[in-house]
């Protein structure tokens, strides 16, 4: 299985531009995670979908980031506008069934917004 | 104060040695418990996961959970050069609508040949 893939791996954009980062799970899993990681708050969990319905947003810093999980095999995570302080790893996870203490994590997206 | 805490680090100990990493938490309602290793510019990885009290082993690391202390740890026995990782400890609380999951900010072990 070749795990989690998230895409791209380095993002570099201008204060205000969007930005969409990309995540396929390993196949058969039921649910999926995105994460953010700063030095200064550690991993933090922004949204969780479980058979791509969101279950969880409750992490999600404020509206300028949007989450969606069309299919099984896809998600992603949307930032409009962007703004520095986003700047961060964005992980993606996935675990089997309803189970998320077995989470398998992507490599992460660097992302800096200038 | 944080539901999870865990020193930073860092931790330098030499080859051979057995390392011991700790996280306390405040919520006595957390269930499950879990270990990760991030190598540096990676994405975390699943070392192990408890549900109740006592130790659970694998291989040359030992999870250990004490409820009424609220406090988990991770042992890692013969420590290699290959452990330098930061290890995260993390919980989960399972309450249908209120599940709760939540990452220590992890602890920076680095082993010495």
């Amino acid at each position: 299985d070749a795990g989690v893939i998230q895409s791209p791996r380095h993002e570099v954009t201008e204060m205000g531009q969007e930005v969409t980062l990309r995540c396929k799970p390993i196949s058969g899993h039921n649910s999926l995670f995105w994460y953010r990681q700063t030095m200064m708050r550690g991993l933090e969990l922004l949204i969780y979908f479980n058979n791509n319905v969101p279950i969880d947003d409750s992490g999600m810093p404020e509206d300028r980031f949007s989450a969606k999980m069309p299919n099984a095999s896809f998600s992603t995570l949307k930032i409009q506008p962007s703004e520095p302080r986003d700047s961060a790893v964005y992980f993606c996870a996935s675990s089997p069934g309803t189970k998320q203490e077995t989470q398998y994590f992507g490599p992460g997206t660097r992302l800096l917004v200038l | 104060q944080k539901e999870v805490e865990q020193d930073p680090g860092p931790l330098s100990v030499p080859e051979g040695a057995i390392v011991s990493l700790n996280c306390t938490y405040s919520n006595s309602a957390f269930q499950y418990f879990m270990w990760y290793r991030q190598y540096s510019r990676k994405g975390p990885e699943l070392l192990m996961y408890t549900y109740s009290s006592g130790n659970k082993e694998d291989g040359r690391f030992t999870a250990q959970v004490d409820k009424s202390s609220k406090y988990i740890s991770l042992f890692i026995r013969d420590s290699q050069p290959s452990d330098s990782a930061t290890y995260l400890c993390a919980m989960i609380l399972y309450g249908g609508a209120t599940n709760k999951l939540i990452f220590g900010t992890g602890t920076l072990l680095a082993v010495q040949p």
